[in-house]
């Protein structure tokens, strides 16, 4: 299987954009989802199918990718976007999937 | 409301044997496709397997092939994980995910999780 690398910690100042990055080679074949993990919580569904939104999330959420290079970009971070955030793609192969290390996303 | 509730969670001394379940509402079950992913306590997700909607093809984990064995009831709408020869490292939450419409990767939903826990 293949590795989706995530930066581990990233931080943004409140109301400025910031840019959360995933790299692997899976995805030059494969796009990425995004995922939103509070404390205690499950972890939810934040970007899916290249860059659209479940219902509920804030539209200040956007995914783009580029070559081997996958990104989530919140755009005027919130206090409670304060949260670990994971990509996942499938693997070189198509037939498992594999998830990020993480990124913890402080808002000062 | 899709529901997922995830059930058979223990504390298992290494080399033995536990199931998982999870009963699934709210959908049409035998469309999607279902996965296994767990979270190690203060660590990341990770993918351990998954089964295709209507019963067909599975995958897992290097990690865990040939230890581990998903499958699915649509009569209960209820998935399973039977986990073997647990070790150490399996200690974890076990969540039980459906795919999005869209298919996965995407995950839509998920639920609370089941606590692993090996240790002698």
């Amino acid at each position: 299987s293949s590795e989706l690398t995530q930066d581990p910690a990233v931080s943004v100042a409140l109301g400025q954009t910031v840019t959360i990055t995933c790299q692997g080679d899976s995805l030059r074949s494969y796009y990425a989802s995004w995922y939103q993990q509070k404390p205690g919580q499950a972890p939810a569904l934040v970007i899916y199918d290249k860059n659209n939104r479940p219902s509920g999330i804030p539209d200040r959420f956007s995914g783009s990718r580029s070559g081997n290079t996958a990104s989530l970009t919140i755009a005027g971070a919130r206090a409670e976007d304060e949260a670990d955030y994971y990509c996942n793609s499938r693997d070189s192969s198509g037939s498992q999937l594999v998830f990020g290390g993480g990124t913890r996303l402080t808002v000062l | 409301e899709v529901q997922l509730v995830e059930s058979g969670g223990a504390v298992v001394q290494p080399g033995g044997s536990l199931r998982l379940s999870c009963a699934a509402s709210g959908f049409n079950f035998d469309r999607y496709t279902l996965h296994w992913v767990r979270q190690a306590p203060g660590k990341g997700l990770e993918w351990v397997s998954l089964i295709g909607w209507g019963g067909g093809g599975t995958s897992y984990a290097d990690s865990v092939r040939g230890r581990f064995t998903v499958s699915r009831d649509t009569g209960k709408n209820s998935l399973y994980l039977q986990m073997n020869s647990l070790r150490t490292e399996d200690t974890a939450l076990y969540y039980c995910v459906k795919e999005a419409t869209s298919g996965w990767p995407d995950l839509e939903h998920w639920g609370q999780g089941a606590l692993v826990t090996v240790s002698s």
